[in-house]
């Protein structure tokens, strides 16, 4: 089974309005991490948005917010306000407590349309 | 710089070549990743080094594919006799700890082709 499930290969936004990329994620492992990257077209991944498996609260970075979902198993990336330089690959990745492996998604592709 | 630094940024190499990759952690990070990502997909791990424990291997594809990492700090990972289906970007990526919530930092990569 896949440790990161991400269902959107591809994903269109209205700039200046608010998207939702999704991650779904299947672990066995009580403590856990749920992270999520942008790769821009130039290659670089940046590090966005970090949740913790016992964290009370939805997280929260500038535009990005995580709506974690723990009885669901999915975490999706909420991007408010679009803006043009959001269009990229979106990357939602795991880390279990136990293990040393980060698990990766297949990626969102998001393009922002002005 | 303060960031992750990978070298050559390119490379293009003749099939059943040896080529070996570079990679230099943030200063201070234990935690040292190798990655490799076909065109349009996503991160397949390869290899994870952790201060001076025994690395994961589980995801080397082959025995042409080894890494090592000298002193903690600098890795290299070197593709033996390449094959086309190496070609590639090979991300590699360090984190302060091993565990818990940090997150990776990556560096720009090394774009492989093998003609």
């Amino acid at each position: 089974a896949q440790k990161i499930t991400q269902t959107q290969p591809g994903m269109f936004v209205q700039e200046k309005e608010a998207v939702t990329l999704d991650c779904t994620y299947d672990t066995s492992d009580p403590s856990y991490g749920l992270f999520w990257y942008k790769q821009p077209s130039s290659g670089e991944m940046i590090f966005l948005i970090y949740q913790g498996s016992y964290d009370q609260q939805n997280a929260t970075e500038g535009r990005y917010s995580l709506n974690f979902q723990k009885a669901r198993k999915s975490a999706n990336l909420v991007i408010s306000a679009s803006q043009l330089g959001d269009s990229a690959m979106y990357f939602c990745a795991m880390r279990e407590g136990t293990g040393n492996q980060f698990y990766f998604g297949t990626g969102t592709s998001l393009t922002v349309i002005p | 710089g303060a960031g992750v630094s990978q070298s050559p940024s390119n490379k293009v190499t003749e099939k059943g070549k040896d080529v070996e990759l570079r990679c230099d952690p943030i200063s201070g990070h234990t935690a040292l990743y190798w990655y490799r990502q076909s065109l349009g997909q996503g991160l397949e791990f390869l290899i994870y080094f952790q201060g001076n424990s025994a690395p994961d291997k589980s995801g080397l594809p082959s025995d042409r594919f080894s890494a090592e990492r000298t002193g903690g700090s600098v890795s290299t990972l070197t593709i033996q006799r390449t094959q086309q289906e190496d070609s590639a970007v090979y991300l590699c990526a360090s984190s302060k700890l091993g565990t818990g919530n940090q997150p990776q930092h990556f560096g720009d990569g090394t774009r492989l082709s093998i003609l």
